[in-house]
């Protein structure tokens, strides 16, 4: 099971870039790398996904190394909306098939400042 | 997109007693999962709700305490049987489509155990 770290906390100001850099040296060949928001008192909704170079839409982008050891999600110009807590996933399954499981770490709470 | 809504949103248990949750999806869905997020953590998959048969468990969760219904391709329903104060928690469903990586969360259902 591939396992993720990334930062607990983050605080940024309005306007500014974010950037939120999350490892998982286990990553296997066949895993995407996945992204999720959550909102207090909210489900987790999903940002982006990945597998390799970089993606981007109309909310985030991805970064994501040829080695596929970490990855970044980058948030242009964030605003006080984007306070929640920001979780990096990566499909792996012990028994090898995915089959839809999500394991989330602990995330990162992103705090905006005005 | 989907709508996918919970029932009850929250609720208020005494020890020993059991709450049936209810999750419905506004359109046929194949995957439909369960997860717990006690305060202040993260989530945690409890079982893969599959339609037509038995659903599938992770470590640490048994059918006899979380019973799990899946009787079509839009509801699913999550009990939480013989309840104690370590079961407080929020409750939460998701389904997937064509992405399994890629889930729709319900708002959650914050039980709460005396």
């Amino acid at each position: 099971l591939a396992k993720t770290t990334q930062p607990i906390s983050m605080d940024s100001y309005e306007g500014q870039e974010v950037n939120i850099t999350c490892s998982h040296n286990n990553i296997a060949t066949n895993d995407y790398i996945t992204w999720y928001q959550q909102f207090p008192s909210q489900g987790p909704r999903f940002i982006i996904q990945g597998y390799k170079t970089k993606v981007t839409n109309e909310v985030a982008s991805l970064f994501i190394p040829a080695d596929r050891k970490s990855s970044t999600l980058s948030l242009p110009r964030v605003s006080l909306s984007d306070t929640a807590v920001y979780y990096c996933l990566v499909g792996a399954n012990p028994r090898g098939s995915t089959l839809g499981r999500l394991y989330f770490g602990r995330g990162t709470q992103l705090t905006v400042w005005p | 997109s989907a709508v996918i809504s919970q029932k009850p949103s929250r609720d208020i248990c005494q020890r020993g007693t059991s709450l049936t949750i209810q999750c419905q999806v506004d359109s046929q869905v194949t995957m439909m999962f369960w997860y717990r997020q006690q305060p202040g953590q993260s989530l945690t998959l409890i079982a893969t709700a599959n339609q037509g048969s038995e659903a599938t468990y992770e470590s640490g969760f048994v059918i006899d305490k979380f019973p799990i219904s899946r009787p079509n391709l839009t509801f699913s329903t999550l009990t939480v049987s013989n309840m104690s104060p370590e079961d407080s928690s929020i409750y939460l469903c998701s389904f997937s489509r064509v992405s399994y990586n890629e889930q729709f969360f319900g708002p959650g259902t914050r039980l709460t155990v005396l």
